[in-house]
C-alpha cells in the first residue's frame, strides 16, 4: 500500500529565509505532484514531476523527485508572505489513484 | 471553460439524511474522482471512475455511492450521512489517470456538516 508522509507538518518562516519540505513515498511510481492550497480553498496545481532527477521551478518554489530514494522536495527561496499556505505532495502509483500526504502550513511572518 | 464544477458549495444535514454532491467537468476527461479532506489527513480517495459506466472504491468508501453514466457527471451520493462525514469533499478530474500538463483538475469543494 502506497503511503505518503511530508515533514515538516507546520513550518513557520521568516521573510526572506530559505527552506525545504520533504515528501516521502513508500512504493514505487511514476509522477509526483505538488499542490497549494489556501485556506478555505481549492488545490492548485504547482508541479508535476515524471521522472528521476526531474526538478522544475517556478518563482521562489522549486521541485526535484529522486525516485530511487523516493524522495521529493519542494524549496522555498528567500520566503515572501505571499507564500502562506498548505502544500500539499501526492503520487500516483503507476497512474492508479492519488495518494496524498497530509500537508504542510507554511506561515511566512515580516 | 468552467472545469470542474462542485455544488453546492455548503451543505447541513441531519444525521440519517441523504443528500447527492454534484461534480461535473466540460474538458471531457475520462478519469474522475471524489475526495474527503479532514484536517491533518491530507485528502483520502472515496471512490473514483476510469471512464462512464466504471467506477471502483477508494480509501474510505463506506457511507458513500457514485455512479457515471456520462462521461461530464459524477455524483456522490451519501446515503444515511453521519457525524463523522463532516468534511470538505473535492471532486477532481483528469484526462486519464494523471495524464496532461497539470494532471488533475480540482473542483471548489463542498463543505459539509452533519449535526
Amino acid at each position: 500500500e502506497l503511503k505518503v508522509e511530508q515533514n515538516p507538518l507546520f513550518l513557520s518562516m521568516q521573510e526572506g529565509k530559505n527552506y525545504t519540505i520533504y515528501c516521502n513515498y513508500s512504493t514505487t511510481s511514476d509522477r509526483l505532484y505538488w499542490y497549494r492550497q489556501d485556506p478555505g480553498k481549492s488545490l492548485e496545481s504547482l508541479f508535476v514531476l515524471l521522472s528521476n532527477g526531474a526538478v522544475k521551478q517556478e518563482g521562489r518554489l522549486m521541485a526535484s523527485l529522486d525516485t530511487k530514494a523516493r524522495l521529493s522536495t519542494l524549496h522555498i527561496t528567500a520566503a515572501v508572505h505571499d507564500l502562506s499556505a498548505t502544500y500539499f505532495c501526492a503520487v500516483s502509483e503507476y497512474g492508479n489513484k492519488l495518494v496524498f500526504g497530509a500537508g504542510t502550513i507554511l506561515r511566512v511572518k515580516s | 471553460n468552467a472545469g470542474v464544477t462542485q455544488t453546492p458549495k455548503f451543505q447541513v444535514l441531519k444525521t440519517g439524511q441523504s443528500m447527492t454532491l454534484q461534480c461535473a467537468q466540460d474538458m471531457n476527461h475520462e478519469y474522475m474522482s471524489w475526495y474527503r479532506q479532514d484536517p491533518g489527513m491530507g485528502l483520502r480517495l472515496i471512490h473514483y471512475s476510469v471512464g462512464a459506466g466504471i467506477t471502483d472504491q477508494g480509501e474510505v468508501p463506506n457511507g458513500y455511492n457514485v455512479s457515471r453514466s456520462t462521461t461530464e457527471d459524477f455524483p456522490l451520493r451519501l446515503l444515511s450521512a453521519a457525524p463523522s462525514q463532516t468534511s470538505v469533499y473535492f471532486c477532481a478530474s483528469s484526462l486519464r489517470l494523471g495524464q496532461g500538463a497539470n494532471g488533475y483538475t480540482f473542483g471548489s469543494g463542498t463543505r459539509l456538516t452533519v449535526v
